[in-house]
């Protein structure tokens, strides 16, 4: 079965802290997503990666960065936490080709006070 | 970019009873149509998807619909049952990496 983790199911930060959120994949695949998923709004794509240094960005990339030094694992980094980036994040892998499956973690439950 | 509209955004059944979920898309190029159930505490998965080249697929009690010249999809649950409780999301890419999500449908089998 294909796994996707995420490090954290919840997290609490503060205003102004940089947050790291982790994410491993075990089936090799070349892609790998971060999504923010908030109520009405489905799931929005903040950044993508289609291999190893290689990014783009998504729909709402403002306020995140990422990193993705080897190829199972993606990095979503909140450089300075603020309250509007309270909510639920989703990573995601597949394979290359397109119209492939997404598989996704359990997601990680961010609050930010 | 794409824009893709889910309706209803709440749906409630009675145990045994058909659900249908409807969406519509934007970008004529779109040629992909996955649907992705998240349950309570998970994350979403994928339980069926359809291509441009198809009108109709079936998987035991899912099926999907396309109709493209209307630009619109939809998944029908016959025979529901309480495990089908959860978010449904529709999406639709052009079959490159990025999928673009409906906003997503509870919905709730009653017993």
């Amino acid at each position: 079965d294909v796994k996707v983790t995420q490090s954290s199911r919840y997290l609490v930060k503060r205003t102004g802290e940089k947050v790291f959120l982790e994410c491993v994949q075990d089936m090799d695949h070349e892609n790998m997503f971060w999504y923010r998923q908030d109520p009405g709004l489905g799931l929005r794509l903040i950044y993508f990666s289609y291999d190893v240094k290689m990014k783009e960005k998504g729909d709402i990339p403002e306020g995140y960065s990422v990193s993705r030094e080897k190829k199972e694992r993606f990095s979503l980094i909140l450089e300075s936490a603020s309250t509007n980036q309270t909510s639920m994040y989703l990573c995601a892998s597949s394979y290359k080709q397109g119209g492939a499956e997404a598989f996704f973690g359990q997601g990680t439950r961010l609050t930010v006070v | 970019g794409e824009n893709v509209e889910q309706h209803p955004s709440t749906l409630s059944v009675q145990e045994g009873d058909s659900a249908v979920i409807k969406c519509t898309y934007s970008d004529s190029a779109s040629n992909y149509f996955p649907w992705y159930k998240q349950e309570l505490g998970k994350g979403p998965q994928l339980i069926i998807d359809i291509r441009s080249n198809v009108g109709e697929k079936k998987d035991q009690r899912i099926a999907v619909t396309l109709n493209k010249t209307a630009k619109h999809f939809s998944l029908h649950i016959t025979e529901t049952q309480p495990e089908d409780s959860a978010v449904y999301f529709c999406a639709a890419s052009k079959g490159d990496y990025k999928l673009s999500f409906g906003a997503g449908t509870t919905v709730t089998v009653r017993a």
